[in-house]
C-alpha cells in the first residue's frame, strides 16, 4: 500500500513562532487532507489539497503532487494550535485514506 | 454540520469479554470507517463499509468484526477482548468519492478502551 511519512514527529514552539510540517507519500494520489487533532482527541479537517496551495487564516498548505509531498505552514502559532497534525492520502476512484503517524505540536505561551 | 457520535467516551473491559463499540452518523453517508490510534503509530484502518451490509477489511482487522445493518450505524465488535486491544478507537464517515472530488472524513470524538 501507499506509504505516508510525516516530519518532524515532535515539535515544540514558543507562541508567535512559525513552523512547517511535511508529508511525503510514496505514490501518486488524487486526494490529500490535513487534519488537526486537538488535545481532547477530536479530529478536524483543515485542508483538502491534492495539489496547489490553499490558505485559511494563519494556516496554509501546499502540495507538489509531482514530487509527492505536501507542506503545512503555521504562522504566528498560538497555544490553541497544540495537538497532533495528520496527513491522509488516497488514490484511485475510491476514498480509503491512509494516514501518516502525525506531528505532535506543543505551543508554549 | 455532520455529526458522528460514538456511544462511549471511555470504556473499561476485562480480557475475554465481548465488546461492542457503536457509531452513528446523521448525514446519510455511504462510507463509514473504524480506525484505532496508538501513540507513534497514527491512525490505522480496521474495517470500512461502503454500504449497508457491505464491509471490507482494512490494514489490521485481526481480532475485530463489524456490523452495518442500517446506513447510519456502524458497530465494531471485539469478540474476545485482549490487552493489546487497549487503544483509542475512532469512527468516521464520508460520502463516496470520485476522482477529483472532495469527500472529507468526519470523525467522532473517539472511544478510549482499556482492557484489563
Amino acid at each position: 500500500g501507499i506509504q505516508v511519512e510525516q516530519s518532524p514527529p515532535d515539535l515544540i514552539l514558543q507562541e508567535g513562532a512559525n513552523s512547517t510540517l511535511r508529508c511525503n507519500f510514496s505514490d501518486s494520489v488524487n486526494n490529500l487532507q490535513w487534519f488537526h487533532q486537538n488535545p481532547w482527541g477530536q479530529l478536524i479537517n483543515l485542508f483538502y489539497i491534492p495539489s496547489g496551495t490553499k490558505q485559511n487564516g494563519r494556516l496554509s498548505a501546499t502540495t507538489v503532487a509531482t514530487e509527492r509531498y505536501s507542506l503545512l505552514y503555521i504562522s504566528s502559532s498560538q497555544t490553541t494550535d497544540s495537538g497532533v497534525y495528520f496527513c491522509a492520502v488516497a488514490r484511485g476512484g475510491s476514498y480509503i485514506p491512509t494516514f501518516g503517524r502525525g506531528t505532535s505540536l506543543i505551543v508554549h505561551p | 454540520d455532520v455529526k458522528v457520535t460514538q456511544s462511549s467516551r471511555y470504556l473499561v473491559k476485562r480480557t475475554g469479554e465481548k465488546v461492542f463499540l457503536e457509531c452513528v452518523q446523521d448525514m446519510d453517508h455511504e462510507n463509514m470507517f473504524w480506525y484505532r490510534q496508538d501513540p507513534g503509530l497514527g491512525l490505522r484502518l480496521i474495517y470500512f463499509s461502503y454500504d449497508v451490509k457491505m464491509k471490507e477489511k482494512g490494514d489490521i482487522p485481526e481480532g475485530y468484526s463489524v456490523s452495518r445493518e442500517k446506513k447510519e450505524r456502524f458497530s465494531l465488535i471485539l469478540e474476545s477482548a485482549s490487552t493489546n486491544q487497549t487503544s483509542m478507537y475512532l469512527c468516521a464517515s464520508s460520502l463516496p468519492a470520485t476522482v477529483g472530488s472532495y469527500s472529507p472524513l468526519h470523525f467522532g470524538n473517539g472511544t478510549r478502551l482499556t482492557v484489563t
